[in-house]
């Protein structure tokens, strides 16, 4: 099972808003309204920001939200703060019934 | 509050074996299904594998399939991942979580970290 296409680090200044894409294929993410979203600190485990595609956790501000199109997953982070920065992974259910997660994607708020 | 606590991580030889353990605290842990998944340094995910809440249906990614074995004991409220056959590649730090479902993990342990190096 192939990892998730995710870029390699985005960027936005603060009170910016920011996308992160996540390609999947026909098996995983096109199949399956079952992605999700995680953010990781340095040194942290990672956090539950999205589920099922578009669903946030109890907590989870609501500048995070959450969209799919065909094979590829969206994180959509508006009104961009400094403690955003972080690692964002996405997964994904497969046609195996297996977990997939993406390689991941840095954010940096210059 | 919801706690999951890994343990038995530590640096093992290439070839050798270790077990991990989770213990779990404030849910029902007989309700949930659960994931052991890992980082290695400086890298992204992995998922490694799930169990049922029963623990009659279990799944393996293909780079553990055959190595590594996940089981639970409601009883004991624990979550467990013997590791055989262990490779460098498999240094990471291995986390458990409670899957809400479908993948969605809103409840992860502090990690372990497990060192397979001679």
């Amino acid at each position: 099972q192939s990892a998730l296409t995710q870029p390699a680090s985005v960027s936005g200044s603060p009170g910016q808003s920011i996308t992160i894409s996540c390609t999947g294929t026909s098996s995983d993410v096109g199949s399956y309204n079952y992605v999700s979203w995680y953010q990781q600190h340095p040194g942290k485990a990672p956090k539950l920001m999205i589920y099922d595609v578009s669903n946030r956790p109890s907590g989870v501000s609501n500048r995070f939200s959450g969209s799919k199109s065909g094979n590829t997953a969206s994180l959509t982070i508006s009104g961009l703060q400094a403690e955003d920065e972080a690692d964002y992974y996405c997964s994904s259910y497969t046609s195996s019934s297996t977990l997939v997660f993406g390689g991941g994607t840095k954010l940096t708020v210059l | 509050q919801v706690q999951l606590v890994e343990s038995g991580g530590g640096l093992v030889k290439p070839g050798g074996s270790l077990r991990l353990s989770c213990a779990a605290s404030g849910f029902t842990f007989s309700d949930y299904y659960m994931s052991w998944i890992r980082q290695a340094p400086g890298k992204g995910l992995e998922w490694i594998s799930y169990i049922s809440n029963s623990g009659s249906t279990i799944y393996y990614a293909d780079s553990v399939k055959g190595r590594f074995t996940i089981s639970r004991d409601n009883a004991k409220n624990s979550l467990y991942l013997q590791m055989n056959s262990l490779r460098a590649e498999d240094t990471a730090v291995y986390y458990c979580a409670r899957d809400r479902g479908s993948g969605g993990y809103s409840y992860w342990g502090q990690g372990t970290l497990v060192t397979v190096s001679s």
